[in-house]
């Protein structure tokens, strides 16, 4: 399978936890987003990167999130602290950017975040 | 960024097709339209976009309407794994970032 993956696809923690996720992009992609969705809204957007450099956080990304792309390939996203409102379903895209318009995102399967 | 309006469901039977609307008064001359739907348990996918003229691939049709403020997704003939969520978006032409996703239109397929 050639599409975007997440790891894991479930975790469960408890309050005050780290957790960290795991994007592997499509191979030749030079653009990594990441997205979170809460039960009946479309997905937010959080932060995306070209290459490794993160290009730009949303508010959204309070400082318990960071996200990482150290060598423009897979990212990872930890949040630190874990709380109840975190709860939600994290997504990752990548596309490629040929810098004009916006070019189709692909999107995994999610990673969902249950905090207990 | 430019607001879209989507009804918050709707019905259609297997073997029809089904319109989805989506209202987009404030569309700029810029603007793109995209459409991505999400399948139950799954990320978004990609469906359709256009600018000006109608468009069709194959899995559905974008209708947009003369003054650019509406278009219309079409499925030409609905099956059960076309039940999702629906978005409806607009993307600037000359920015290639993030994607802004509303609520969408939840379609239910009846058998």
């Amino acid at each position: 399978d050639t599409g975007v993956s997440q790891d894991p696809r479930h975790k469960i923690t408890k309050r005050g936890q780290n957790v960290t996720f795991r994007c592997d992009p499509i191979s030749e992609h030079n653009r990594l987003y990441w997205y979170r969705q809460t039960l009946g809204q479309g997905p937010e957007f959080l932060t995306y990167f070209q290459n490794e450099a993160q290009l730009e956080k949303s508010r959204l990304l309070s400082d318990r999130f960071s996200a990482e792309r150290p060598k423009g390939s897979f990212s990872t996203l930890e949040i630190q602290r874990t709380e109840q409102g975190d709860s939600a379903m994290y997504l990752c895209a990548s596309s490629l950017s040929s810098g004009s318009w916006g070019n189709e995102q692909f999107f995994g399967p999610g990673t969902r975040l249950t905090v207990l | 960024d430019a607001k879209t309006t989507q009804p918050n469901s709707m019905e259609s039977n297997e073997e029809e097709p089904v319109h989805l609307p989506c209202n987009h008064s404030t569309i700029s001359g810029t603007d793109y339209i995209h459409w991505y739907r999400q399948l139950p348990s799954q990320g978004p996918e990609y469906v359709i976009h256009g600018l000006t003229s109608n468009v069709n691939n194959r899995m559905a049709s974008l209708a947009i309407a003369e003054d650019r403020k509406s278009s219309t997704l079409i499925l030409h003939r609905a099956t059960l794994r076309d039940a999702a969520v629906y978005y409806c978006i607009l993307r600037d032409v000359g920015r290639d970032d993030k994607i802004i996703f509303g609520k969408g239109t939840r379609l239910h397929i009846l058998p």
